[in-house]
């Protein structure tokens, strides 16, 4: 266990439905991430959190929609996804701003898209 | 800005051997730099890091990495590979006013019995 929990492992979703992937941290962890990873790609940052308040949106199309309700959970709401967008999506926390502390990551939410 | 680079997409090394992986970055004030480990199917998973205090940096499982300024590197390595070592490694840095890491694109370790 990191500390950082992602729900579900595992997300097979159609081009038309509409999910959600949760993530939770208690490390009193400030800052939270959503992060994209696709195969043969670089890790590709999505969303920036800090204090519940978003600073960086990575120019991520409107059909990903983060929430962020308190400093200790982010959620990423999908709705009608392209198979492009399958991937294993990573959430990750640390203080305020990374720093010296780097990122705690959770396991990732492998998502399949058809 | 910062950004890294990670020579070598792939790398196999036989079981026993020594294993190098390189990283070079690039930054204008001083950096704080990270190798993480992802297994298959998991997250990453912080190796070690290096924040200013001693250059050379041990972390788990055996690892270690030197800071290198003049080289702007910070190559990761362990004396004997181990089955348990294949992974994939990234590289990042981050400063002391970043907001986000920047990652490299990730070396692909295969570990040869």
């Amino acid at each position: 266990e990191t500390g950082v929990t992602q729900t579900p492992r595992h997300l097979v979703m159609g081009m038309t439905n509409k999910k959600s992937l949760k993530c939770e941290q208690h490390l009193g962890h400030n800052a939270m991430y959503w992060y994209k990873q696709s195969a043969k790609k670089p890790l590709e940052l999505m969303f920036v959190y800090n204090f519940k308040e978003q600073t960086e949106n990575n120019s991520v199309p409107s059909r990903f929609s983060p929430e962020c309700p308190n400093s200790s959970h982010l959620f990423l709401h999908l709705h009608t996804l392209q198979p492009e967008d399958s991937a294993l999506y990573l959430c990750a926390s640390s203080q305020e701003s990374p720093g010296p502390y780097g990122y705690t990551f959770g396991s990732g939410t492998r998502l399949t898209v058809v | 800005a910062q950004s890294v680079t990670q020579l070598g997409s792939h790398v196999s090394v036989s079981e026993g051997a020594l294993v190098l992986l390189r990283c070079n970055y690039s930054s204008s004030v001083p950096p704080y730099l990270f190798w993480y480990v992802q297994y298959p199917n998991q997250g990453l998973q912080l190796l070690l890091k290096y924040t200013s205090a001693a250059t050379l940096v041990k972390g788990i499982n055996g690892f270690e990495a030197e800071f290198k300024k003049s080289e702007t590197s910070f190559h990761l390595t362990k004396p004997s590979a181990h089955m348990s070592d294949a992974a994939e490694y990234f590289c990042a840095v981050t400063t002391n006013t970043g907001n986000q890491f920047y990652f490299g694109t990730g070396t692909s370790l295969t570990v040869i019995p």
